[in-house]
């Protein structure tokens, strides 16, 4: 397709288990960027990528949170021992770099129980 | 990145032209005004930016404000689709920037 694209769109989890969401950008993209979106607020910065480079992860919020994107394509991110504050919808944003708008995915609604 | 003010939600009747305030009154001459908006549970979507002059595209127009203090979000003739939580950001023009979004304005299109 020609989005982004980002699965699964739902997961539910058992606190302590660990989770990986996976995101597809627009092909040739070369910035990538997760957020985090809590119930009733904006999306909030996780991390970015330029290509297979990890450039800001001031925004994750904790040890627990990873992201990589091996091949300057595909990221994942990946949430260890997760808690019920972890519940959120994670979107991720591809940007053909430079100066141009960021397109976002659907997101992944996770659900820690 | 400057912090900006938006109502928390306004209502339009269907038809008839959306205007979006949004306050800005620290933004710095090299960030720009972007607006996002976001329909319930997909991702936010790009609807126009700009840094001084107004802008026009085929969703909206964008009104900024001489002092650039202050914007203006205009949708012509609202429709029920654009029922939306719209953001309005400021924003340095730089690679890996990321945007802050803020609560935005919760518009709801009424028929």
């Amino acid at each position: 397709g020609a989005g982004v694209s980002q699965s699964p769109r739902y997961k539910v989890a058992k606190r302590g288990q660990d989770v990986a969401l996976r995101c597809d950008p627009i092909s040739g993209h070369v910035s990538l960027f997760w957020y985090q979106q809590a119930l009733g607020q904006g999306p909030e910065f996780l991390t970015y990528f330029q290509n297979e480079a990890q450039l800001d992860k001031s925004g994750l919020p904790s040890d627990r949170f990873f992201a990589e994107r091996p091949e300057g394509s595909v990221s994942t991110l990946k949430i260890q021992r997760t808690q019920q504050e972890d519940s959120a919808v994670y979107l991720c944003a591809s940007s053909s770099g430079g100066y141009n708008e960021q397109f976002f995915g659907p997101g992944t609604r996770l659900t820690v129980l | 990145d400057a912090k900006t003010t938006q109502p928390p939600s306004m209502d339009c009747a269907e038809g008839r032209a959306a205007n979006l305030p949004c306050n800005h009154s620290t933004i710095s001459g090299n960030e720009y005004v972007y607006w996002y908006r976001q329909i319930h549970s997909q991702g936010p979507q790009y609807i126009i930016h700009g840094l001084k002059n107004n802008e026009t595209n085929e969703m909206a127009s964008l009104i900024i404000t001489e002092d650039r203090k202050s914007s203006t979000l205009i949708l012509p003739h609202a429709t029920l689709r654009d029922t939306a939580v719209y953001y309005c950001i400021v924003r340095v023009f730089r690679m890996g920037n990321q945007f802050y979004f803020g609560t935005g304005t919760s518009l709801t299109v009424i028929p």
